[in-house]
């Protein structure tokens, strides 16, 4: 299974850019990146995805590196309302059907 | 309005007790899931669905059962057999099995 590495925590301005980054270097080729985020004791809420094209949707941007090792998330204008915890995802198929993994995601503070 | 709903938002369960836990959803979604969050955790997954009638264990499913009657319902039990229920219990939905997944608010199951 593809996993992902993330940063535990970051900080950012309210109305500065929040760059979140993301590592799958064993990631497959036919397999997408996806971004969930969840805001404390909430349900998952679904960002963006991407499988190797850059993508841009009113939530936030998704760039993946050309070899497809790495991502980054940008809340292009953070606001205190984007405080959550940013899950980074590698969509796997196993034999068995459908898994997603979700590791213990990025914890983002925007700061006033 | 579309959605997914659970419930009860909070659930107290006395020691050898069976629970059960509600997910409707009226996205006329194929797939169902059930993930466990333990605090500062990542999510687990249970059991999925992707289609009626039919199930499969996720990473986690010792001490939880589940059915799908119905495309719309997922229950999940929380049976005695599960020695350390206490967790936030989320469900998700998508069209397809490799498709967003789209979350409830969540159910937080305590043992009394």
């Amino acid at each position: 299974d593809a996993k992902t590495t993330q940063p535990t925590s970051m900080d950012c301005a309210e109305g500065r850019a929040a760059n979140l980054p993301c590592n799958h270097s064993t990631i497959s080729g036919n397999e997408y990146v996806y971004w969930y985020r969840q805001i404390h004791s909430q349900g998952p809420q679904y960002i963006i995805h991407g499988l190797k094209n850059n993508e841009t949707n009113e939530m936030a941007s998704l760039i993946i590196t050309e070899d497809r090792k790495s991502s980054t998330l940008i809340l292009p204008h953070a606001t205190l309302r984007d405080t959550a915890v940013y899950y980074c995802i590698v969509r796997v198929l196993n034999t068995g059907g459908f898994k997603t993994i979700f590791g213990a995601g990025t914890r983002l503070f925007v700061k006033a | 309005d579309g959605g997914i709903t659970q419930s009860p938002k909070y659930l107290f369960r006395k020691e050898g007790q069976n629970v059960t836990l509600s997910c409707e959803q009226n996205l006329n979604h194929d797939a169902m899931y059930w993930y466990r969050q333990d605090p500062g955790q990542g999510l687990r997954l249970i059991y999925y669905s992707q289609i009626v009638n039919d199930f499969q264990k996720g990473d986690i499913a010792e001490g939880y059962s589940v059915s799908r009657e119905k495309k719309e319902s997922f229950p999940l039990t929380v049976t005695s057999a599960q020695k350390n229920p206490t967790a936030f219990y989320l469900c998700a939905s998508s069209m397809q099995s490799q498709e967003t997944q789209y979350f409830g608010p969540g159910t937080r199951l305590l043992v009394l």
